[in-house]
């Protein structure tokens, strides 16, 4: 079956280090995106990516970063600088424009 | 940029009644619409779209919406809830005027749907 595999389901950070969060997908979707679910705030567009070695800045970007080396594979990762990144995480693909994105099942981060 | 309202945050209700999941939308251009439900701890499920056509919209689960471009809303409805429909619902919007970025979508801030037995 063709979808998005998102892994770790669940993630602890230390303070002061580095995580990175995997997104993989088997629909051959141009189009993959980040975004962050906090509660009562709906989804908000961390980074996304039109095609392969592109990619570019949602609404909060600051202390992530991607990289999207292959097609299928859009990992993110959740620097130091990001000061509160307790949160769940959603990566999403879609085909083109006027089609929806499909989603994973999410990563949910915590801080230790 | 899209800014997504979703009037209400929870939505109380008695199973086999009748529902109603409002969203409203800021953008006169051209768009497309969805709603998407969350069940606890997992990813959106698209329920239904809107791309262009008949304005009802009909979706998995028994669900639908209507698109009213002149009051820029999308409400979501379902004659007869089930105690499964229990979960959040989101709406989104993806702005396709002159200028607008690949696939972007807008979310609002969900509709937490609890059906009571």
């Amino acid at each position: 079956d063709g979808g998005i595999t998102q892994s770790p389901k669940y993630l602890f950070r230390k303070e002061g280090q580095n995580v990175t969060l995997s997104c993989e997908q088997n629909l051959n979707h141009d189009a993959m995106y980040w975004y962050r679910q906090d509660p009562g705030q709906g989804l908000r567009l961390i980074y996304y990516s039109q095609i392969v070695n592109d990619f570019q800045k949602g609404d909060i970007a600051e202390g992530y970063s991607v990289s999207r080396e292959k097609k299928e594979s859009f990992p993110l990762t959740v620097t130091s600088a990001q000061k509160n990144p307790t949160a769940f995480y959603l990566c999403a693909s879609s085909i083109d424009l006027s089609q929806p994105q499909h989603f994973g099942d999410g990563t949910r981060l915590s801080i230790l | 940029a899209q800014s997504v309202t979703q009037l209400d945050s929870q939505v109380p209700v008695f199973e086999e009644a009748p529902v109603e999941l409002r969203c409203n939308y800021s953008s006169s251009v051209s768009v497309y619409l969805f709603w998407y439900v969350q069940y606890p701890n997992q990813g959106l499920q698209l329920l239904l779209k809107y791309l262009s056509g008949s304005t009802l919209v009909k979706g998995i689960n028994g669900f639908e919406a209507e698109f009213n471009k002149s009051q820029t809303s999308f409400h979501l409805r379902k004659p007869s809830v089930h105690i499964s429909d229990t979960a959040e619902y989101f709406c989104a919007v993806s702005d396709h005027g002159r200028g607008s970025t690949l696939g972007r979508l807008y979310f609002g801030r969900g509709t937490q749907l609890t059906v009571w037995p």
